[in-house]
């Protein structure tokens, strides 16, 4: 089946660091789908990426979309301790998402 | 406000007990899906329903039943059957398929066998 693979799976940065978190997948994507949960929560969803090539900002958020439309990438610039959680990617194979398994970012303040 | 509701927020079940979980929506969606999220893991899909009085497998649907009587509910049964039940279950909707949109999920219901 699908299978979208996210790395790596924990990240430990000091406040103000960057972080990027990358997804791949084994087939194209139509396109991709970026969620973040925050500790004892649920996802939210952030994003979606359509294009090949495609990049896309949210303030310090920067997501992109493979050329290829087989990976994508989740950059955060000079990270606060408010991006705490994990983020996941996730992938459409028929009428279902399939998600990665998701990058924990912890940020030390 | 337009959102997703899961009850309970925690379960515990006995062994060889049959619970059921909440979801209810009231943002109009057409599809609906059930996920369990095991700690520090991803989300696995376990059923999805596109439309009314009609659903599909995911891909653990062992031990778990759904039904989709009404457009804004989409309870999740977890049945005896399933050998490992204790997760955090979410329930999501979509306006389509979510292949154009993304989902909203629900806080989620926490289940512990006791």
């Amino acid at each position: 089946g699908q299978q979208v693979m996210q790395i790596p799976q924990y990240q430990h940065v000091q406040e103000g660091e960057d972080f990027t978190t990358y997804c791949n997948s084994s087939t194209t994507l139509s396109n991709i789908q970026w969620y973040k949960q925050r500790p004892g929560g649920h996802p939210v969803f952030l994003i979606q990426l359509v294009k090949s090539g495609e990049v896309k900002k949210q303030k310090r958020l920067t997501f992109q979309f493979g050329e290829a439309k087989k990976n994508s990438s989740l950059h955060i610039t000079a990270t606060q301790t408010t991006d705490v959680g994990t983020y996941f990617c996730a992938g459409p194979h028929f009428n279902k998402f399939y998600f990665g398994s998701g990058t924990k970012l912890n940020v030390k303040p | 406000d337009g959102g997703i509701t899961q009850s309970p927020k925690y379960l515990f079940r006995k062994e060889g007990q049959n619970v059921t979980l909440s979801c209810e929506q009231n943002l109009n969606h057409d599809a609906m899906y059930w996920y369990r999220q095991d700690p520090g893991q991803g989300l696995r899909l376990i059923y999805y329903s596109q439309i009314v009085n009609d659903f599909q497998k995911g891909d653990i649907a062992e031990g778990y039943s759904v039904s989709r009587e009404k457009k804004e509910s989409f309870p999740l049964t977890v049945t005896s059957a399933q050998k490992n039940p204790t997760a955090f279950y979410l329930c999501a909707s979509s306006i389509g398929t979510a292949l154009a949109y993304g989902y909203t999920f629900g806080s989620g219901t926490r289940l512990t066998v006791v």
